[in-house]
């Protein structure tokens, strides 16, 4: 199985600052077949079902506000929030597609400072 | 809007088997095979584990940690998809998900969850 790890566990970030989530995968998940990379992003917030911020690692789901972003290739991505908001305290998840079965992060908390 | 919503029983007795039902409203779930319906759980203040996904044909692919005790079913007439676990144990005790897996795939419609817990 492929294994995502995610840095840091928690991290507390002051209103309007960035906020940078890490996600390292065990192997490459760059698909040769069409130059893409496996990986997506989640929000969860407490008592909700996670939602689907990023995937192809670099483009944001329909409604996805633009301050979050991700980027990365191979095995190392991120998760930037680019001026945090009080409403983006969730925990994130990374999920890799790549190769069966599908694996996420453990989760990395997100809090305000 | 898609929307999906898990039922079944909350509490399941160990050794016994946890069937669970997701049942779609603002789509077809037989609508070509563009899409596969897939179920994820999470242990309380844990992470997200895939179960597994069924396509509306009937193919299925599972985890295969989990793969000898689970088996996954579509019904397109009632526009519902199913789980069954076999031989649960406290370590089944979870939130248990089902979700839409769309192109790309990724999981882009999910239920609201249902806490299934393993107890006598």
């Amino acid at each position: 199985d492929i294994v995502l790890t995610q840095s840091p566990d928690s991290l507390a970030v002051s209103l309007g600052e960035r906020a940078t989530i890490n996600c390292k995968s065990s192997q490459s998940v760059l698909s040769s077949s069409n130059n893409r990379n496996s990986l997506a992003w989640y929000q969860q917030k407490p008592g909700q079902p996670p939602k689907l911020l990023i995937y192809w690692a670099s483009t944001r789901e329909s409604g996805v506000p633009d301050r979050f972003s991700g980027s990365g290739s191979g095995t190392d991505f991120s998760l930037t929030i680019s001026t945090l908001q009080a409403e983006d305290v969730a925990v994130y998840y990374c999920h890799q597609y790549y190769n069966t079965p599908d694996t996420f992060g453990q989760g990395t908390k997100l809090e305000i400072k | 809007q898609v929307q999906l919503q898990e039922s079944g029983p909350g509490l399941v007795k160990p050794s016994q088997t946890l069937s669970l039902a997701c049942t779609v409203s603002g789509g077809s779930i037989s609508s070509g095979s563009r899409y596969y319906w897939s179920w994820v759980r999470q242990p309380a203040g844990k992470g997200l584990e895939w179960i597994g996904h069924i396509y509306s044909g009937g193919s299925t692919n599972y985890n295969p940690s989990l793969k000898s005790r689970v088996t996954m079913s579509v019904d397109t007439s009632k526009n519902q998809f199913s789980l069954k676990v076999i031989s649960v144990t406290a370590a089944d005790t979870a939130i248990y998900y089902c979700a839409r897996c769309g192109g790309p795939p990724t999981f882009d419609y999910w239920g609201q969850g249902i806490l299934v817990t393993v107890s006598s």
